[in-house]
């Protein structure tokens, strides 16, 4: 039983298109996540969910929009895609918002061409 | 602003080397320090959660401990298998913000 999916797997697209990765786990878990690899393997949080309610929201340019249409669903959408978006974007889930720990989906790898 | 930096970046062992990885941090308040495991192409795959000074977590080969600056992931006559990226990160808390540092990818050769 996967634990936290991830659509799609890989991602090509165009410069200036807007593209979505979606998210979902089955753990039952109220916190969700969305974090970006860079090429240096760098793993930084971009959002973070809880309830359906947005908890962090780090310095993402507003190209970037999550949206959690229940608990166990977490979307990010991407406007106006730039080459510099190109990495892997991991989903996250994890029980609460204390020291929970987070498990990860497999990661969706975007690139911009 | 909370740093964590890991060394070495890369290590190579024989199997059967022991060694150890680093991981340091730098935080205002630190509620737990992780470890994760990360193989290629895929999700980090969580192996420890370490809370206070002292505090020490073991599996299979693996055993971490946790200081007031720093934290260990101590590899016991590794295998091939045990080849992967090692990340480490800080949950400051707010909203259980992790951190990491960037990685050290191990190498186990026969």
């Amino acid at each position: 039983d996967t634990a936290v999916s991830q659509t799609p797997k890989y991602l090509v697209t165009q410069m200036g298109n807007d593209k979505s990765i979606k998210c979902e786990q089955n753990l039952g878990h109220d916190t969700m996540y969305w974090y970006k690899q860079d090429s240096k393997k760098f793993l930084k949080i971009m959002f973070s969910y809880n309830n359906k309610e947005l908890i962090i929201n780090e310095t993402v340019p507003n190209r970037f929009s999550p949206k959690s249409p229940d608990k166990a669903h977490l979307n990010l959408h991407i406007n106006s895609l730039e080459l510099g978006d190109s990495a892997v974007y991991f989903c996250a889930s994890s029980g609460g918002l204390g020291t929970d720990t987070q498990y990860f989906g497999p990661g969706t790898r975007l690139t911009v061409l | 602003e909370d740093q964590v930096t890991q060394s070495p970046e890369a290590l190579r062992l024989q199997e059967g080397e022991s060694s150890s990885l680093n991981c340091s941090y730098t935080v205002s308040g630190l509620r737990g320090l992780f470890w994760y495991r990360q193989d290629p192409g895929k999700g980090p795959e969580f192996l420890f959660t370490l809370y206070s000074a002292g505090e020490e977590k073991e599996k299979e080969r693996l055993k971490a401990t946790l200081t007031k600056k720093e934290s260990f992931l101590h590899i016991t006559a590794p295998k091939p298998e045990d080849s992967a990226t090692y990340l480490c990160a800080v949950n400051t808390g707010g909203g259980n913000k992790l951190t990491f540092g960037t990685g050290t990818q191990l190498k186990v050769e026969l």
